[in-house]
């Protein structure tokens, strides 16, 4: 059973306009929430992350947004780059709860092509 | 900052062999690494959690015996996948975290590991 789900496997954006990743997930004790992009033949990369007590983090181009009632999180790129191409991670786990249940949860990704 | 290196970046050798794998998290400690392993168009699956100083915690399924994890330092883990088969090619990859105050912290990804078993 799929815990973190990411149900677009692949996605194609303008170069300029926005992408929108979404992510939805079903273990109510997750509280932290993490987005990583990975290039072919590299490990992934952290991009953002949001704790469960915040509905929104923002850092340059890149907003995730949570909403907590809905288990649905996603990840805003505006403006998308070509260079922004890559696959794309949720990734969630239960840190208060400490032990395996901290462990991170993920996604089977999304593929982002940006064209110019 | 927060740079995981792995070693090697490929691997291929003859079935039978034994195969080692180095995570080094380059500039700040790490009292956990995690060791995960993904198959094409799949996530990432957590094979075992790694402490340091302690016996590492497998997921279910992951064989520790065939798995062995060794978590000497705060900067480095190591997997050793004994006596490989074809069937344990795949892409290895560690991560590490930081040892710090604040409970949410994210892991931090080295390069991975292809490894092929001929």
């Amino acid at each position: 059973d799929q815990q973190v789900k990411q149900n677009s496997p692949s996605l194609s954006v303008q170069e300029g306009r926005i992408s929108i990743l979404n992510c939805d997930y079903t273990n109510s004790m997750f509280d932290y929430f993490l987005w990583y992009k990975k290039y072919p033949a590299e490990g992934p990369t952290f991009l953002i992350s949001i704790s469960s007590i915040k509905d929104k983090n923002e850092d340059g181009r890149f907003t995730v947004f949570l909403n907590k009632s809905a288990k649905h999180l996603s990840l805003h790129i505006v403006p998308s780059q070509p260079g922004d191409s890559a696959v794309y991670f949720c990734a969630a786990s239960a840190q208060r709860y400490g032990g395996s249940q901290g462990n991170l949860i993920f996604g089977k990704g999304t593929k982002l092509s940006v064209k110019p | 900052g927060a740079v995981v290196s792995q070693h090697p970046s490929w691997v291929i050798c003859k079935s039978g062999t034994s195969v080692k794998i180095e995570c080094r998290s380059l500039d700040f400690q790490a009292t956990t690494m995690f060791w995960y392993r993904q198959f094409p168009k799949q996530s990432l699956m957590l094979m075992a959690t790694s402490n340091e100083g302690s016996k590492a915690t497998y997921e279910q399924g992951v064989e520790k015996d065939k798995f062995l994890i060794n978590h000497a330092s705060l900067t480095l883990s190591t997997l050793t996948v004994t006596s490989a088969h074809p069937e344990d090619s795949s892409f290895y990859i560690c991560s590490a975290r930081e040892r710090t105050a604040y409970s949410n912290q994210p892991q931090h990804f080295g390069d991975g590991t292809r490894l092929s078993i001929l």
